[in-house]
């Protein structure tokens, strides 16, 4: 069974950083590319982020670029969102989210839990 | 950009009729699309990809039509636990991959 578990998440000021974690399970991790996507409270889905396999091919929405950084460990069925000066509207759910493919990004076939980012001060 | 635009934002139906959820593309994306539902508090759920392929699992009564920039999601017989709000996305240029603003399916 396919498992994604997020952590990191929390209370942060504005400007400040945090790191998001996501640790895989269930599947053969370096064999698909990963996505992060977040959700406002009360609000629809926004793609953040997505990263192939081998790191090859990353891309991010352009509200997050220069600021988050996608990164994965193959090693340790890891994914990992680098956040920076962030922002008000950072604050949302955070998910993690599992590609069909390898090399590019298709659609996401499977979805952690998520976990709460809150920019406040 | 890919701009994603879903109608009607609201769809009132009664249990046991038929759905028709819609998704435009401000271009074409082939038949790149997928369809989600979520219901409150819980991940999205992949429903459809391909614009037409039902994903592992998911009942028959769900069905995706359309390619390029015209998308349907229809529900044939809804049940009670079909009641959520769906989001369709494409994936056929990237980034940023993009959602639609979602259909909330409620019980009338």
């Amino acid at each position: 069974e396919v498992q994604l578990v997020e952590s990191g998440g929390g209370l942060v000021q504005p400007g400040r950083s945090l790191r998001l974690s996501c640790t895989a399970s269930g599947f053969t991790f370096d064999d698909y590319a990963m996505h992060w996507v977040r959700q406002a409270p009360g609000k629809g889905l926004e793609w953040v982020s997505g990263i192939s396999w081998n790191s090859g091919n990353i891309g991010y929405v352009d509200s997050v670029k220069g600021r988050f950084t996608i990164s994965r460990d193959n090693a340790k069925n890891s994914l990992y969102l680098q956040m920076n000066n962030l922002r008000a509207e950072d604050t949302a759910f955070y998910y993690c989210a599992k590609d069909r493919a390898t090399v590019t990004l298709y659609y996401a076939d499977n979805w952690g839990q998520g976990t709460l980012v809150i920019v406040s001060s | 950009e890919i701009v994603m635009t879903q109608s009607p934002a609201t769809l009132s139906v009664s249990p046991g009729e038929r759905a028709t959820l819609s998704c435009r593309a401000s271009q074409s994306v082939s038949s790149n699309l997928a369809w989600y539902q979520q219901k409150p508090g819980q991940a999205p759920r992949l429903l459809i990809y391909g614009a037409s392929t039902r994903a592992t699992g998911v009942p028959a009564r769900f069905s995706g039509s359309g390619s390029g920039t015209e998308f349907t999601l229809t529900i044939s017989s809804l049940q009670s636990e079909d009641f959520a709000v769906y989001y369709c996305q494409q994936y056929n240029n990237w980034p940023p991959i993009t959602f639609g603003q979602g259909t909330r399916l409620e019980i009338k």
